[in-house]
């Protein structure tokens, strides 16, 4: 079946500009997770949707970022003004069971 | 709060040789326990996972992991590595508490596999 995809798969923007990254999960899966991976980092944890409940905001880094998931399906992570150091791959994933399914990410070059 | 440890940033190794990739977590109950390969420009793709049963477990592309309570480790191990093991590998540990469920993951190791 299908998987995880995110659109675009890249992205270059001027500083200061807003962006919209999209994540289509997997149907049928309640919980969606978006990643930061940074050049030679691991994954450092965004933000938590799981069903209806009201998301974990805690690993965003500062209030340009915002995310939403409508209808309990598609994502869309918001990063306003953006700045050079928001450059990075950003991952989407879904999950039913406790197994996070990874879409391929969204490279953001921020110049 | 939960935390991975990965010691090794590059690994190499020549083609055929085994190899084993460190993982170390701390957790305060038993642990949910997976390695991830990230292959260049790709999402990550599960190798296998430990939730209960059986430490030893085996995974995707001829992979094993061994559960060690005692020691907080989760080891990553094949018998044999192909040039296309080349990757970026990821130990995660989870869940978290507090009612979220949150991987938490390591910063990952380079396998680099010479001919």
């Amino acid at each position: 079946g299908a998987g995880v995809s995110q659109s675009p798969s890249n992205k270059v923007t001027e500083k200061g500009k807003d962006v919209e990254l999209r994540c289509d999960p997997i149907s049928g899966h309640t919980a969606l997770y978006w990643y930061r991976q940074s050049l030679g980092q691991g994954l450092e944890f965004l933000i938590y949707f799981q069903g209806n409940s009201a998301p974990d905001k805690s690993g965003l880094p500062s209030d340009r970022f915002s995310a939403e998931r409508t209808g309990g399906s598609v994502s869309t992570l918001t990063i306003q003004r953006t700045q050079q150091e928001d450059s990075a791959v950003y991952l989407c994933a879904s999950s039913l069971d406790n197994e996070q399914y990874f879409g391929p990410g969204t490279r953001l070059t921020v110049t | 709060a939960q935390s991975v440890t990965q010691p090794d940033i590059h690994i190499t190794v020549s083609e055929g040789a085994s190899l084993e990739l460190r993982c170390n977590y701390s957790y305060g109950a038993t642990p949910y326990l997976f390695w991830y390969v990230q292959s260049p420009g790709q999402g990550l793709q599960l190798l296998l996972k430990y939730f209960s049963g059986d430490t030893l477990v085996q995974g995707i592309k001829g992979f094993e992991a061994e559960f060690k309570r005692s020691q907080s480790s989760f080891n990553l191990r094949k018998p044999s590595v192909h040039w296309s093991d080349a990757a970026e590998y990821f130990c995660a540990v989870g869940p978290a508490s507090g009612g979220s469920y949150i991987p938490t993951f390591g910063r990952g190791t380079s396998l680099i596999v010479h001919p």
